[in-house]
């Protein structure tokens, strides 16, 4: 099976930055996806990983080391509206049609 | 980008009564579709994975005879929650995927708000 670790909850201030990680372990890694969802709202995308390295897109980064079974979110630049869940979501080799099994989700609260 | 659009996007219904929820691929054919449930604060849980025109791929613990999925093109899947029970009450979403040829991510619709009273 696979397992999925992320903190419950992070809070940081506007204009700062939040580490979110995660640790997991799985049988046949096939990817490593971070996910955004606001309250009520369902799952939109963030970053896909399935090498060693760090992605960048705008505000945010996300890094992945396969050796370690770890990734992590970088926020910067921290914005009111980044307040929500993050999900970080792993892909196994043998998941039929591209299964994903979701960590328990970090909520990140961004005080002024 | 892609979007996955769900109807309805709330319902409420008595006990013992039945509720479908339809999931389509709007600008895509979905060869996988996925359900899941979620509870308050917590994270998605994978009910089952639809494949258009076979049987749902249900996950342990998940009662294929209580929620009912039928994949019947590339671009609809329906859930039902047959005999609906106040425990069922949940926050249910799909998602869809393009296949290989499309990428990698999933793309998630809006969910659906089941009460059942």
């Amino acid at each position: 099976g696979q397992n999925i670790d992320q903190p419950t909850e992070m809070t940081a201030t506007e204009g700062a930055i939040v580490q979110i990680n995660c640790t997991y372990q799985t049988s046949g890694f096939n990817g490593l996806f971070w996910y955004q969802q606001h309250a009520g709202e369902a799952p939109t995308f963030l970053s896909y990983n399935v090498l060693d390295g760090l992605e960048e897109k705008g505000r945010f980064s996300s890094f992945l080391s396969r050796s370690k079974g770890y990734s992590y979110l970088l926020l910067k630049e921290l914005q009111m509206k980044d307040s929500a869940s993050y999900l970080c979501a792993v892909r196994a080799i043998k998941a039929a049609g591209n299964k994903l099994t979701f960590g328990g989700g970090t909520r990140v609260l961004v005080k002024p | 980008g892609a979007v996955v659009s769900q109807h309805p996007s709330w319902v409420i219904c008595k006990s013992g009564t039945s509720v479908k929820i339809e999931c389509r691929s709007l600008d895509f054919q979905a060869t996988t579709m996925f359900w899941y449930r979620q509870f308050p604060k917590q994270s998605l849980m994978l009910m089952a994975t639809s494949n258009e025109g076979s049987k749902a791929t249900y996950e342990q613990g998940v009662e294929k005879d209580k929620f009912l999925i039928n994949h019947a093109s590339l671009t609809l899947s329906t859930l039902t929650v047959t005999s609906a029970h106040p425990e069922d009450s949940s926050f249910y979403i799909c998602s869809a995927t393009p296949g290989l040829a499309g990428g990698n991510e999933q793309y998630f619709g809006p969910g659906t708000r089941l009460t059942v009273t």
